[in-house]
Formats: structure tokens, C-alpha cells, sequence
């Protein structure tokens, strides 16, 4: 049972355009999450996290927001750029758990 | 700078022969983990250890193993590869503040098994 997930597989987006990637999750006790950005044959990249005590976080162009009442959060990129392209990956942890739970990922391809 | 490693990045097996890939880390990360990541799914956790606790899954089949002899390295064995265990295996460390604060998981780049 996926307690993570990302129902869109794949998203493409226009450069200079937002792209929201989304992701559900279904265990309410989660209150730590992160976004991982992974290239072909390397390992996810860190992106950005965001705790349950928060609604939003802004790095950059990369905003996080999170509505616990809906358990869902999503990943804004604004501008999008080409190279954004890749698979990124929802993440989850509980305070209690050491263990990060993952979705099956969206790849987002960014056109020039 | 500091990272996590795995060696080696290509791993090619025989099925039924014994392999086992590495990792080490030099953020001096009290947890480590091992995840199996086939393609369009979601990186699956086969372990971790939080020092030098081991938590096995529980859906982890005993084909796989895992020592960590050190804070600094961790190493995944699977005793008898069969073709359903070519994977991504990525290795990942965090570390727990004494706060209970948990850094983000920082991964390698991870071994790309092939099983012939």
C-alpha cells in the first residue's frame, strides 16, 4: 500500500512557465517533506523540505506547499528551465520513524 | 566535499553468484540506509542501520544482507542474485540531532546491477 503518492508519471512543461508537480500522502502521521530531483543514472538530489508546521517554503525558484487538512503537497518551479528536466520524487518521514518513504516519482520534461 | 560513495557505479553478476556493493560516507552520519529502485517505481528501503542498529524491512527477502563495520561504511551483500534483483541500489545517510531534528537523507550515486 503506497503510502506516498504521485499520480501524475510524467508532466511537460514550456520554458520560462511554472511546473507543479504533485504528490499525496495517506499516513497523517508524516510531518517531514522533501523533494528529490533525480538525473538519469545518479542518485536523487536533495531540493527542498518542508515541516508539518509550515505551509509553505521558498529557495529560489523552487516553493513547497503543503495542506495537511487535504494530506497533499505540491512543487512549484518557477521559471521553468531546460534543465529541470528529470524525475522528481515526493518524500515522507514521521517524527517517530527513521525511515524516508518515497513516491514513484514524476518526470517532468521542460521544452526550450 | 563532503559525500556519500558507492562503488562501483556498474555492477554485472551471475545469477546465483554472490555480490556485494559498497558505500561510505564522509558526513559521519549516525544512519544509513540501502534502498532498491527499479525503474518508474518508487525507491523501495530493504534497511538501514541507526548506528549500529540494524532494522531489516520486513518485506526484505533474506537474499539480501547488510554489515556496517564503522560509522563511515555500509555494504549491501546478496547471497544468490536472481534476475528479479537487477536494480538501482542506492545507499543514503541522515543523522538525528540530539533535538530529535533529522537532516534531509543524502544519497550516492548509486550501483546499477545487472544480473546475467
Amino acid at each position: 500500500d503506497q503510502q506516498v503518492k504521485q499520480n501524475s508519471p510524467s508532466l511537460s512543461v514550456q520554458e520560462g512557465r511554472i511546473s507543479i508537480l504533485n504528490c499525496d500522502y495517506t499516513n497523517s502521521m508524516f510531518d517531514y517533506f522533501l523533494w528529490y530531483k533525480k538525473y538519469p543514472a545518479e542518485g536523487p538530489t536533495f531540493l527542498i523540505s518542508i515541516s508539518s508546521i509550515k505551509d509553505k517554503n521558498e529557495d529560489g525558484r523552487f516553493t513547497v506547499f503543503l495542506n495537511k487538512s487535504a494530506k497533499h503537497l505540491s512543487l512549484h518551479i518557477v521559471p521553468s528551465q531546460p534543465g529541470d528536466s528529470a524525475v522528481y520524487f515526493c518524500a515522507a518521514k514521521d517524527n517517530y520513524g527513521q525511515n524516508f518513504v518515497f513516491g514513484p516519482g514524476t518526470r517532468l520534461s521542460v521544452l526550450p | 566535499d563532503a559525500m556519500v560513495i558507492q562503488n562501483p557505479r556498474y555492477q554485472v553478476t551471475q545469477f546465483g553468484k554472490p555480490v556485494t556493493l559498497s558505500c561510505s560516507q564522509t558526513l559521519n552520519h549516525n544512519v544509513m540506509y540501502w534502498y532498491q529502485q527499479k525503474s518508474s517505481q518508487a525507491p523501495k528501503l530493504l534497511f538501514h542501520y541507526y548506528d549500529k542498529d540494524f532494522n531489516n524491512e520486513a518485506d526484505t527477502p533474506d537474499n539480501f544482507q547488510s554489515r556496517r563495520p564503522n560509522t563511515s561504511f555500509c555494504f549491501l551483500d546478496i547471497r544468490s542474485p536472481g534476475l528479479g534483483d537487477a536494480a538501482m541500489y542506492l545507499c543514503a545517510t541522515s543523522r538525528e540531532s540530539r533535538g530529535g531534528v533529522w537532516t534531509e537523507a543524502f544519497f550516492g550515486q548509486g550501483t546499477r546491477l545487472t544480473v546475467v
